[in-house]
């Protein structure tokens, strides 16, 4: 069975500073796994894919994140927070494009 | 706007009353999935449909829970004598299959329930 695990529930940068939102992945095979970000009150909106391509891989607003097999792990980055980052991101597994499978999700906060 | 829609937004009802949602997803998409999320929680899987057809219904999905597409376009949710565990926001996503399917989801805003 596949499996989401984020470390840390919620995480508080600095505006300008690094984000870093960690997200480790349990997969019998190999997986296509995805950033969402969710704004309040509002659905979810897909930040970033990774579909065994580039092992680096970009997405919108700047966030990039990369798969390490070896880690199982697939952490989301951006360079620089900007506040309209704040937001809920979750990571997702799926395997052979049935269901998304989520984390229990981070909340981002930025601080000015 | 061609995104997925569902209605209503917010519902408020009293335990032991029926609710329905309805969910239109993007009209080429043939996938269509509902999901629950609990504050603090991650959406959890409740059914999928491809085209009219339910292929995979969760645990979570109790026999108070019925999902239908009868046409294989909108879908609607319906939640019979309603339980304050219940209270929660369900989301509508719909996709695409083919080659080229990744399994990446667009969601609708959610229909929030409150049971009192």
């Amino acid at each position: 069975a596949q499996s989401v695990t984020q470390l840390g529930s919620h995480v508080s940068v600095s505006e300008g500073a690094l984000v870093l939102l960690r997200c480790n992945y349990s997969s019998s095979v190999p997986p296509y796994l995805f950033w969402y970000v969710q704004y309040p009150n509002q659905g979810l909106q897909l930040l970033l894919k990774y579909t065994s391509a580039a092992t680096l891989v970009k997405g919108i607003n700047g966030f990039e994140a990369e798969f390490k097999k070896s880690e199982t792990s697939f952490h989301l980055t951006k360079p620089s927070a900007h506040m309209s980052d704040a937001a809920e991101y979750f990571c997702a597994v799926s395997k052979g494009g049935n269901k998304l499978v989520f984390g229990a999700g981070t909340i981002l906060r930025v601080k000015s | 706007d061609t995104g997925v829609s569902q209605n209503p937004r917010h519902k408020i009802t009293k335990r032991g009353q029926n609710v329905t949602f309805r969910c239109d997803p993007i009209s080429e998409h043939n996938r269509l999935y509902w999901y629950r999320q609990t504050l603090g929680q991650g959406p959890e899987f409740l059914t999928y449909f491809q085209n009219e057809a339910q292929l995979e219904k969760s645990r979570l999905l109790s026999d108070r829970f019925s999902a239908e597409r009868p046409k294989g376009s909108f879908s609607t949710l319906e939640i019979q004598r309603t339980e304050q565990g219940d209270s929660a926001m369900y989301l509508c996503a719909s996709s695409l299959t083919g080659a080229s399917n990744t399994g990446e989801l667009f969601f609708g805003e959610g229909s929030r329930l409150t049971v009192l």
